[in-house]
């Protein structure tokens, strides 16, 4: 079946540093992937997404390319404030049976210190 | 804005008391889904709407139901609530596309005395 791998958390910054946070993935068929992040106490906002091979995904600052070769949707971003500290969820998407199966990785909580 | 919004933000329960969590949105999507989140955990799928069917997935268990009596609400009913039961309950909503992506509410803290 599917299965999403993300790097283990929790990853430690200081403001201003350049995060990166690995997913790779395995599926059968051509999944669409996807970055969320969920804050303390809220739900799951999606914050970028990809729905083929080479497209990139970005917002906020933040980056992820679709990459078939490697299997691999890495997150990144340039510059990371500490209002980015929120847990960060890889995920894959696929359509079976008329309706979206997401498999999520394990998340990767991400502190950011002054 | 279109949302998904969930009702009650934080809901206490006795143990083996029944007890419902609501969902509604306003993006009218056809599918719903009850996710339940454990701390420091992905979340963990219960159920899924795609408009009026019921899917359930294979290892939730009897004590979880839910009823969507029209394509804007949704309940998680929780017949006898036990204290493994205590969990973050997320609802989402998406379009059949699996290149679309789901909308989560704000999620139902559940806890149990």
């Amino acid at each position: 079946g599917d299965s999403v791998t993300q790097m283990e958390g929790p990853v430690t910054l200081s403001e201003e540093a350049f995060l990166t946070i690995n997913c790779t993935y395995t599926a059968t068929g051509y999944p669409s992937l996807f970055w969320y992040v969920q804050y303390p106490g809220e739900g799951l906002q999606l914050l970028l997404k990809a729905t083929k091979a080479d497209d990139k995904g970005s917002n906020k600052g933040f980056e992820a390319t679709y990459r078939k070769e490697t299997t691999s949707f890495h997150l990144e971003k340039g510059s990371v404030q500490v209002s980015d500290s929120a847990v960060y969820f890889c995920a894959l998407s696929d359509v079976g049976g008329g309706y979206q199966k997401v498999t999520f990785g394990t998340g990767t909580k991400l502190q950011v210190i002054p | 804005d279109a949302m998904v919004i969930q009702n009650p933000r934080y809901q206490v329960t006795q143990f083996g008391k029944p007890v419902t969590l609501s969902c509604s949105q306003t993006l009218n999507h056809n599918v719903m889904y009850w996710y339940q989140q454990k701390s420091s955990q992905a979340p963990k799928l219960l159920f899924h709407y795609y408009d009026k069917d019921f899917n359930n997935e294979a290892d939730t268990p009897d004590n979880f139901q839910s009823r969507r009596p029209n394509t804007s609400f949704c309940f998680l009913d929780i017949r006898s609530p036990g204290l493994g039961d205590a969990a973050m309950y997320l609802c989402a909503t998406s379009s059949p596309s699996g290149a679309q992506p789901q909308h989560f509410g704000d999620g139902t803290r559940l806890s149990i005395l």
